[in-house]
């Protein structure tokens, strides 16, 4: 079965450069979350999308920002990238109802 | 108060041994429960939804109580390979239609041989 779809896997960036993660749900779910997990840290949660609005925000950097498509994937971009912002960024996507899937996420480095 | 609170742990326990976690939310429009567990440096993934009657999968049993507002989870007979964070996961839907699913911080659990 089609499940969540992060790209890039792995993403080496330098500081100050920007970066950009691309989400992409199982078909018909109308939600979008986006994670931050740095090393031995639970998600902490960033924003999230229903039908293409923001819903919900959690704690994004304003250097940050996202949005969802009319196809409901997500994009998350990521300015002025900073050695803090190394970690592992998950997209989670969600129908009504059912409890959400994740993507297998993407790796940022800054260095 | 955070919303959804878990004990961190971690549980340390002996192969064989059975465990149980507790989470406790705090919001009472919470409408959808679920067991997420996460493996080191992997995403999370959905181990069970948690029903008002309860269910059980294999060694896996979640509970809900509303009335006290928590779900647990209970492994029975642990494996090595249950050493994991276990994550509690929330659904809250609010009148406007939108809803939004709310992590507890996750308990870690080792299985020791």
């Amino acid at each position: 079965a089609a499940g969540v779809i992060q790209s890039p896997r792995h993403l080496i960036k330098e500081k100050r450069e920007t970066a950009t993660l691309k989400c992409y749900p199982i078909p018909r779910h109308d939600t979008v979350y986006w994670y931050q997990q740095g090393p031995g840290q639970d998600p902490q949660f960033l924003i999230s999308f229903y039908e293409k609005m923001q819903s919900d925000k959690g704690s994004i950097p304003d250097r940050f920002s996202a949005q969802q498509f009319s196809d409901y994937h997500s994009e998350l971009n990521m300015s002025s990238l900073e050695l803090g912002d190394s970690a592992l960024y998950f997209c989670a996507t969600a129908g009504r109802g059912y409890g959400y899937t994740f993507g297998s996420g993407t790796r940022l480095t800054v260095v | 108060r955070k919303e959804v609170e878990q004990d961190p742990g971690p549980f340390n326990v002996p192969e064989g041994a059975t465990v149980a976690f507790n989470c406790t939310y705090s919001n009472s429009a919470s409408q959808s429960f679920f067991w997420y567990r996460q493996d080191c440096r992997k995403e999370p993934k959905l181990l069970m939804s948690v029903y008002s009657s309860g269910n059980e999968d294999g060694r896996f049993t979640a509970q809900l109580n509303r009335a006290s507002q928590y779900i647990s989870l209970l492994i029975r007979d642990s494996k090595l390979s249950d050493s994991a964070t276990y994550l509690c996961v929330v659904n809250i839907l609010f009148t406007s239609g939108t809803y939004k699913y709310i992590f507890g911080t996750g308990t870690r659990l080792k299985v020791l041989a």
